[in-house]
């Protein structure tokens, strides 16, 4: 079984709909990560969370909600789902046991697309 | 601000050498280095701290130039698993555990 594990791999949805991307791990993490990749733009983070009572806004959170529901499980939310959304989703994880750096394991992503 | 990588794409025959560059107008706390092929996720290559700590592939290598905030990653005798998508990725002195990426490097390696 995957260490980081994102449902599902593959959503179509419409405009104006609710959509959660969820992610689990095994890793005993407590930090986590939600990036999204478009072509040409490279990962940018979307939300990120060190432990379950603490929750950051990355660099592109407009449009976005997230929920840490336990130290193993991080959901991200489009409440109102715009074509512009249209994108590959990452769950990320890592712990800060280099040097408090952090290293992160990728889940295998979620392709959302927005009609 | 996302730190900036070069070349953007860069084609190479088998056993040939590249070096691909990372640089950001921030003070660096490290530099990560991750690989992608095509369909598939990230994964960790190289992690380089602030006062020349490193962790990471056997094959492949890496520096890191602090006073510019510039890193690179030295590709050598590249094979053909060596194809994908190269990202740089940044933490921030005073923002460490916040990594942010590169726009990527493509790499092909053709026989």
């Amino acid at each position: 079984d995957a260490d980081v594990t994102q449902t599902p791999r593959n959503r179509i949805t419409k405009t104006g709909k609710r959509i959660m991307l969820e992610c689990s791990q095994t890793k005993g993490h407590d930090r986590m990560y939600w990036y999204r990749q478009d072509p040409g733009l490279g990962l940018r983070l979307i939300y990120y969370s060190f432990d379950v009572k603490d929750i950051n806004k990355g660099e592109i959170s407009d449009g976005y909600s997230v929920s840490r529901q336990a130290q193993a499980k991080f959901s991200l939310s489009l409440e109102s789902a715009i074509p512009n959304q249209t994108a590959l989703y990452f769950c990320a994880t890592s712990d800060s046991s280099f040097s408090g750096a952090n290293v992160l394991t990728f889940g295998a992503g979620s392709r959302l697309t927005v009609l | 601000q996302q730190p900036v990588q070069s070349p953007q794409a860069v084609i190479l025959r088998e056993g040939e050498d590249a070096v691909i560059n990372c640089s950001s107008s921030k003070a660096l706390y490290s530099v990560h280095w991750y690989r992608q092929k095509h369909g598939e996720a990230p994964v960790f290559l190289m992690i380089l701290l602030k006062g020349g700590e490193q962790k990471g592939h056997e094959k492949i290598s890496a520096s890191f130039n602090e006073k510019k905030q510039q890193s690179s990653l030295y590709l050598t005798a590249s094979q053909l698993s060596y194809s994908g998508t190269y990202f740089c990725g940044t933490e921030s002195t005073g923002t460490a555990s916040k990594l942010t990426f590169g726009t990527g490097t493509r790499l092909q390696v053709t026989l």
